[in-house]
């Protein structure tokens, strides 16, 4: 399969830890994207990369998250001291971003429970 | 006020029933996507939009620029179409998605 995948599918943490969560685009896809979906929701937009660089940021990404994407190919979301409020789904999203109409292919996203 | 707002939030149909799902945004936009989430989290995109109208297979997508509207139909509704739709836009010279909160579709048999 070549779709986007994501590591883990499932997190359960406690209060104060870090977490790390990886995304693995689709290979030829240069955007990446990472979304934060609760209960009930609909997605939230936390970040995106083109390539090795992050070009925007949402004010939901405190300090405590950081994303990487050190080679243009995966990329990481770290949080750290983990708070309840962060129990999320978290969705990697990818596209080839040649700008103008293009599509963004989702993964299966990493479920986090912080208890 | 959401920038994206879906209506309804809820839907309970029986199966064979026409279906529609309704979107309204609030800016300018260069694409509207239909997204439809499994159970268990996964999203794949239905249509991709900016104007007219597009079909696939039951599934028929419309959008209206100038209302800033846009539907989401399903012929003949069967059971296996439950799940959660949302619309996303992607407003002009933006890269990032802006979702609605999405409509849980229940077709029983």
């Amino acid at each position: 399969d070549t779709g986007v995948s994501q590591d883990p599918r499932h997190k359960i943490t406690k209060r104060g830890q870090n977490v790390t969560f990886r995304c693995d685009p689709i290979s030829e896809h240069n955007r990446l994207y990472w979304y934060r979906q609760t209960l009930g929701q609909g997605p939230e937009f936390l970040t995106y990369f083109q390539n090795e660089a992050q070009l925007e940021k949402s004010r939901l990404l405190s300090d405590r998250f950081s994303a990487e994407r050190p080679k243009g190919s995966f990329s990481t979301l770290e949080i750290q001291r983990t708070e309840q409020g962060d129990s999320a789904m978290y969705l990697c999203a990818s596209s080839l971003g040649a700008g103008g109409f293009y599509e963004q292919y989702f993964g299966p996203g990493t479920r986090l429970t912080v208890t | 006020k959401n920038e994206v707002e879906q209506s309804p939030q809820n839907l309970t149909a029986q199966e064979g029933e026409f279906i529609t799902i309704n979107c309204s945004y609030s800016v300018g936009i260069s694409a509207l996507h239909w997204l439809q989430q499994h159970p268990g989290g996964g999203i794949v995109s239905l249509f991709m939009l900016s104007s007219g109208k597009k079909k696939h297979g039951r599934l028929i997508a419309t959008i209206n620029i100038q209302e800033k509207h846009s539907s989401l139909h399903i012929t003949a509704s069967h059971p296996r179409d439950s799940a959660v739709y949302i619309c996303a836009v992607r407003s002009q010279g933006a890269q990032k998605l802006v979702f609605g909160q999405g409509t849980r579709l229940t077709i029983n048999p």
